[in-house]
């Protein structure tokens, strides 16, 4: 079946503008993460919802980063005033609920501030 | 705070030799258990989990991992690894309740050469 689907797979901006990164997760999957990985950091968790709430936010770096998740599905991960040390990939994974439930990720958005 | 510690950033092996890739978390509570892999190109995949009972698992393609609650440990074990290996493999932890963020560690790059 249909795996989660990131868009765009590619972003280059310029410092200073604004990003919105998409996240369509498995049908079915409550559980929504949003990671990043990027050079020297390895993988950092940014944010998780269950359902439309979001019962973590402790990974957002900055008030700066928001992200919002809709009817229980797609979510929107949003960049404001980029800046280069915001350039890595972006994650995002999801799982069914409970304990036991391992999380599935996506490819990714490669983010590149110049 | 919950960490991963991968000891190996690049391990070079020749094909058929063992593999042994070391994990630690610090964490004092109950803790699942994880080992991902990303071949080039690829997404995240699940190599194998541990959530309870076994200390020893299985995974795919002929990983297994052994829990070691005294050591804090999880090591991730190939007898024989092939070429297809050749990828980058992720340890990470979370909470023994509900869906919580993954921990990871940073990371053990493989290149296995013919």
């Amino acid at each position: 079946g249909a795996g989660v689907s990131q868009s765009p797979s590619n972003k280059v901006t310029e410092k200073g503008k604004d990003v919105e990164l998409r996240c369509d997760p498995i049908s079915g999957h409550t559980a929504l993460y949003w990671y990043r990985q990027s050079l020297g950091q390895g993988l950092e968790f940014l944010i998780y919802f269950q359902g439309n709430s979001a019962p973590d936010k402790s990974g957002l770096p900055s008030d700066r980063f928001s992200a919002e998740r809709t009817g229980g599905s797609v979510s929107t991960l949003t960049i404001q005033r980029t800046q280069q040390e915001d350039s890595a990939v972006y994650l995002c994974a999801s799982s069914l609920e409970g304990w036991d439930q391992p999380q599935h990720f996506g490819d990714g958005t490669r983010l590149s501030i110049l | 705070a919950q960490s991963v510690s991968q000891h190996n950033h690049h391990v070079i092996l020749s094909e058929a030799a063992s593999l042994e890739l070391g994990c630690n978390y610090s964490y004092g509570g109950t803790v699942n258990l994880f080992w991902y892999v990303q071949y080039p190109g690829q997404h995240l995949q699940l190599l194998l989990k541990y959530f309870s009972g076994d200390p020893l698992v299985k995974g795919i393609k002929g990983f297994e991992a052994e829990f070691i609650k005294s050591k804090f440990s999880f090591n991730l074990r190939k007898p024989s690894v092939q070429w297809s290996d050749t990828a980058e493999y992720f340890c990470a932890v979370n909470l023994y309740s509900g869906n919580t963020p993954l921990v990871f560690g940073k990371g053990t790059r493989l290149s296995v050469i013919a």
